[in-house]
């Protein structure tokens, strides 16, 4: 079974508005963090925004925010007034806290959400 | 700090070729990676360095090898080059994570391979 699941292969959204990017996980490690990754055409990973599994808030990170529903195993990253420069491959990934047999140096991506800003 | 860097930045390969693609990283990171990334499949992690001296292999690690002589750097070789390893190789490099798993990995600008 897939680890880290992005449903969304691509998402269109006009300048100024906000959208979502849905990732959703799956594991039985009751400690993991969850990243999301920036990756525009030149080709860089630049990372986001991050949360861990026994966060009590949501994380945010200027414009970038996390909707974590921990019960749902969902980790959507919302984007608030986008930008022409936020055109670019979104990625998920999760890294497990090894409590559960697995590893924790490992991070396991998703397959990524490719988001166009129009103007 | 130039980060994480990686030598080249574009190579192209005959089948069966051999090749060592560097990465170098100033953070003093414990932890280096290699991935691969291919359309459609996001990022997959090859080997993996957990301090100098010590490599394992990730999920995809047939038809590499790699060594880790200095914590600094990070090699990975292909001995015989297939055109099924065309594909963007990144290297990363973080913390260890420990208990605080926090720690982000930080990325190289990666390298395109292509072989013919």
């Amino acid at each position: 079974a897939q680890k880290i699941t992005q449903t969304q292969p691509g998402m269109f959204v006009q300048e100024k508005e906000a959208v979502t990017l849905d990732c959703t996980y799956d594991t039985s490690d009751p400690s993991y963090g969850l990243f999301w990754y920036k990756q525009p055409s030149s080709g860089e990973m630049i990372f986001l925004i991050y949360q861990g599994s026994y966060d009590q808030q949501n994380a945010t990170e200027g414009r970038y925010s996390l909707n974590f529903q921990k019960a749902r195993k969902s980790a959507n990253l919302v984007i608030s007034a986008s930008q022409l420069g936020d055109s670019a491959m979104y990625f998920c990934a999760m890294r497990e806290g090894g409590n559960s047999g697995g590893s924790n140096y490992k991070l396991t991506f998703g397959k990524g959400t490719l988001l166009t800003v129009n103007p | 700090n130039a980060g994480v860097t990686q030598t080249p930045k574009f190579r192209v390969l005959k089948t069966g070729q051999s090749m060592t693609l560097l990465c170098a990283q100033d953070m003093n990171h414990e932890y280096m990676y290699w991935y691969r990334q291919d359309p459609g499949m996001g990022l997959r992690l090859i080997h993996y360095s957990v301090g100098e001296g010590t490599t394992a292999k990730g999920e995809v690690p047939d038809g590499y090898n790699v060594s880790r002589l200095k914590k600094q750097n990070f090699l990975l070789g292909l001995e015989s080059a297939a055109p099924s390893q065309t594909s963007v190789y990144f290297c990363a490099s973080s913390y260890y994570p420990g208990l605080a798993i926090h720690y982000e990995q930080y990325f190289g600008p990666g390298t395109r391979l292509t072989v013919t």
